[in-house]
């Protein structure tokens, strides 16, 4: 079946360090969200892309939806110890069904 | 605004004994409801959805169910829980393009 895969899994790194995480979808996605799950929380909407090549920011986080619209990526810049949590791509196919990703889970040390 | 309300928050429960968790929804009328479960430090497993009262769809076949006696209203429910069954399970509502909003989640732990 359809997959969305993350990488990385996890990563850890220095306060003010950047951050990447890219999602890749097995199929042609009609948009893409991103959510954000503090540790002990539910998971938080984001942000949606819709167009091929899309980027869209904010604040420190920049979002990209990929012109084959079948991957995406989220960049923090210089992170802080906020943006701890991990962080999930969710992409959208042709049959209007959401398919999760398997998630980045990022850890910031301060 | 829309809010989404589960409880209880956190659940101890022995092998075999029954389940039923419940899911609220404020603010809007009609709206696609599921359920999820995150196994601990796992990603998102879709349950079950629905679309309207009465109408439930399954996305694995497991010792669970969910109905939908109100429009705002979703229960996910088991006769005899599993220890497989622990897991923070979440309710979530569709918005108008597709996102997700999530309810605080149950946390279930099956001894």
């Amino acid at each position: 079946g359809q997959q969305v895969m993350q990488i990385p899994q996890y990563q850890h790194v220095q306060e003010g360090e950047d951050f990447t995480t890219y999602c890749n979808s097995s199929t042609t996605l009609s948009n893409i969200q991103w959510y954000k799950q503090r540790p002990g929380g539910h998971p938080v909407f984001l942000i949606q892309l819709v167009k091929s090549g899309e980027v869209k920011k904010q604040k420190r986080l920049t979002f990209q939806f990929g012109e084959a619209k079948k991957n995406s990526s989220l960049h923090i810049t210089a992170t802080q110890t906020t943006d701890v949590g991990t962080y999930f791509c969710a992409g959208l196919n042709n049959t209007d069904k959401l398919i999760f990703g398997t998630g980045t889970r990022l850890q910031v040390f301060p | 605004s829309q809010t989404i309300h589960q409880w209880p928050a956190t659940l101890v429960q022995p092998v075999g004994s029954p389940l039923s968790l419940e899911c609220t929804v404020e603010g809007t009328s009609n709206p696609n409801l599921y359920w999820y479960r995150q196994a601990a430090g796992r990603g998102l497993q879709l349950l079950f959805y629905s679309v309207g009262i009465g109408q439930i769809s399954s996305e694995v076949p497991q010792n669970l169910s969910a109905s939908r006696p109100q429009d705002r209203q979703f229960i996910l429910s088991s006769k005899k829980l599993l220890l497989s069954d622990s897991g923070f399970y979440l309710c979530a509502w569709t918005g108008t393009t597709y996102e997700q909003y999530f309810g605080p989640g149950t946390r279930l732990t099956v001894t």
